[in-house]
Parts: structure tokens; sequence; C-alpha cells
């Protein structure tokens, strides 16, 4: 049972440049949440998404961000016109679902560096 | 919404000594308290858990303790080892919503 996927694990963007991360959830894992952490800093939520469905995304900045978890495919982060302080690790974390248990499972993390 | 202290930031222990990480919490509508460990460039793994229904949980040399009343959990390494040098989050969460992390506690466990 593979666990929680993200590609590619470095990414290297000059500034105005656009990044997108993706992140494929466990195997029946239908809740996605994508975290920044910042160098030696703590994990900050940033959105939360079900298929199709953006259900809290308050971590998230009103502008260059979004995120989506379409019906087929990976989950997507997209940072447009990324600036030096966009650089950072994005993990995501996929869980079974509300009414089940909370635990979240990390993905290998995706690493923003912004030139 | 849910704020997150965690005490100390930087922890360093001899090997074989215990280590105890606290984290408080602001909401009490949390009910769910994990803790994650996470090694140099590495995903944060997580290593244990508790639930509002609970005061105490143990797995080998790990234990956590939930203070409902006073909204502070904790964790408690014993007999540390050098491998158990890591950074360490706790997080708060209502059920299927997202995590509140605190700032990480980076231990060190001298051999």
């Amino acid at each position: 049972n593979a666990g929680v996927m993200q590609n590619p694990r470095h990414l290297v963007r000059r500034r105005g440049q656009e990044a997108r991360l993706r992140c494929s959830p466990m195997k029946g894992h239908s809740h996605v949440y994508w975290y920044r952490q910042l160098p030696e800093e703590g994990l900050k939520f940033m959105v939360y998404l079900q298929k199709e469905n953006i259900i809290d995304e308050s971590g998230m900045p009103k502008e260059r961000f979004s995120a989506e978890f379409p019906k087929e495919g990976p989950s997507i982060l997209r940072i447009q016109q990324v600036v030096r302080g966009d650089s950072a690790a994005y993990f995501c974390a996929s869980s079974p679902g509300v009414g089940s248990y909370n635990e979240q499972f990390f993905g290998p993390g995706t690493r923003l560096t912004v030139l | 919404g849910e704020n997150v202290e965690q005490h100390p930031s930087t922890l360093s222990v001899q090997e074989g000594d215990s280590a105890v990480i606290k984290c408080t919490y602001s909401d009490s509508a949390s009910n769910y308290f994990p803790w994650y460990k996470q090694e140099l460039g590495k995903r944060p793994q997580l290593i244990i858990d508790i639930r509002s229904n609970v005061g105490e949980k143990k797995d080998q040399r790990i234990a956590v303790t939930l203070n409902k009343t006073a909204k502070h959990f904790s964790l408690h390494i014993t007999e540390t080892q050098p491998e158990d040098s890591a950074v360490y989050f706790c997080a708060a969460a209502f059920t299927g919503n997202q995590f509140y992390f605190g700032t990480g506690t980076s231990l060190t466990v001298i051999p």
C-alpha cells in the first residue's frame, strides 16, 4: 500500500514563474491537507480539500495561491508569480475522512526554491 | 482559531535519560492530539496520538498525557537513544479538520 506521494520532490523556479505541486493521497483516502514549512519552523496549515471540494482554505494566501483536488488525479497546489518568500517545503497529508480516525499521513514534501 | 504553544524549543538530554515536551492549546473543542517526529529533510511521522476521551497513552518508550481542564498535553520519552534525536511537533485538531501545529522541539540525545 503506497503512502502519500508528492512530486516533484525539489522544484526550482525564478521569480514570476509558476509552481505546480502534486499530491496523490494514500489509497482509500479522500481528504487532503496542504501545509507549508519554512526553514526551521513548524508546519502551517494552508488548505483542506475533499474530492472536487475545498473545505477550508483559511490558511492559504488570497492571491497567487490556489488548490484543487479533482475527481480523477492528484491534488494540485498552484503558486503563480512566485516570490522568494514562497521558498519552503510544502507537505501534503491525507486521511480517510470525517467520521473515521483523524490520523493524517504525510507525503515526503516538495522543496520549492525561488531564485 | 486554535493556538498551540510548545516548549521547550530545544532540548538536550544524555542517552538513557527521559525527555519531556509540553504543549498547550486554546480551543476546548479540539479532541485529537497527535505527535510527529521529523528528521532532517524528511516527512513528519506520526509517533503517538491521544483523543480527548483518554488521559494517558503509552507505546513502549513513548507516552502522552492529556489534561483537558488545563488544556495541555505532554510527550514523554524514556530511556532516550541517539536515534530519538529529531524535531518533535505536537498538534491539536477537531475531528476531521486541519491540524494546528506547535513550533517544534529540537531534541538532541547525547551519547
